[in-house]
């Protein structure tokens, strides 16, 4: 499978844990995007990297938030103290240059903060 | 066979023209989301559906679920509608399956 792959696909923390996601995007993308999707609602963009350099970040990404994507490659997207409130779909994508060739979406990591 | 599909892949329109993108999907679902993608940009999402039809603005999005198609339309397109379009389902208790998108140009 030569697409965006996440891991893990689901992830149940306790309240106030740190979680970490990963996200392996295709290999020649040199853009990368992370999107959070609270249920019933859209997906909104948190932030998006080319090749290692984090380019743009949501106002949504608090100081809990970090991510990084140190050699261009894979992404790992940290949140610290979660909060139920962080339960959500988190999705990546990656792109080649721009929008205008297209995106591929991987499947989301699904966390759920009890 | 893909479990999402679109059609068409590539929309060249004139500014004014009523346009329309569909999609179908193979598998159950609980709810279906037209999302936009503008070059450069993050994805904003358009409408979310899980029967009937709901319109915001110009543009209208309709699915079918016995059919398992769903149709967005733009009246009145306009060059700041070109975009990708993407058509996402969510799947029940799991993750959401995207269409490959519509890439729609609007010429002025």
């Amino acid at each position: 499978d030569t697409g965006v792959s996440q891991d893990p696909r689901h992830k149940i923390t306790k309240r106030g844990q740190n979680v970490t996601f990963r996200c392996d995007p295709i290999s020649e993308h040199n853009r990368l995007y992370w999107y959070r999707q609270t249920l019933g609602q859209g997906p909104e963009f948190l932030t998006y990297f080319q090749n290692e350099a984090q380019l743009e970040k949501s106002r949504l990404l608090s100081d809990r938030f970090s991510a990084e994507r140190p050699k261009g490659s894979f992404s790992t997207l940290e949140i610290q103290r979660t909060e139920q409130g962080d339960s959500a779909m988190y999705l990546c994508a990656s792109s080649l240059r721009s929008a205008n060739y297209g995106y591929t979406f991987g499947s989301g990591t699904r966390l759920t903060v009890v | 066979k893909n479990e999402v599909e679109q059609s068409p892949q590539n929309l060249t329109a004139q500014e004014g023209e009523f346009i329309t993108i569909n999609c179908s999907y193979s598998v159950g679902i609980s709810a279906l989301h037209w999302l936009q993608q503008h070059p450069g940009g993050g994805i904003v999402s358009l409408f979310m559906l899980s029967s009937g039809k709901k319109k915001h603005g110009r543009l209208i999005a309709t699915i079918n679920i016995q059919e398992k198609h769903s149709s967005l339309h733009i009246t009145a397109s306009h060059p700041r509608d070109s975009a990708v379009y993407i058509c996402a389902v969510e799947l029940y208790g799991q993750n959401f399956v995207f269409g490959p998108g519509t890439r729609l140009s609007v010429l002025p």
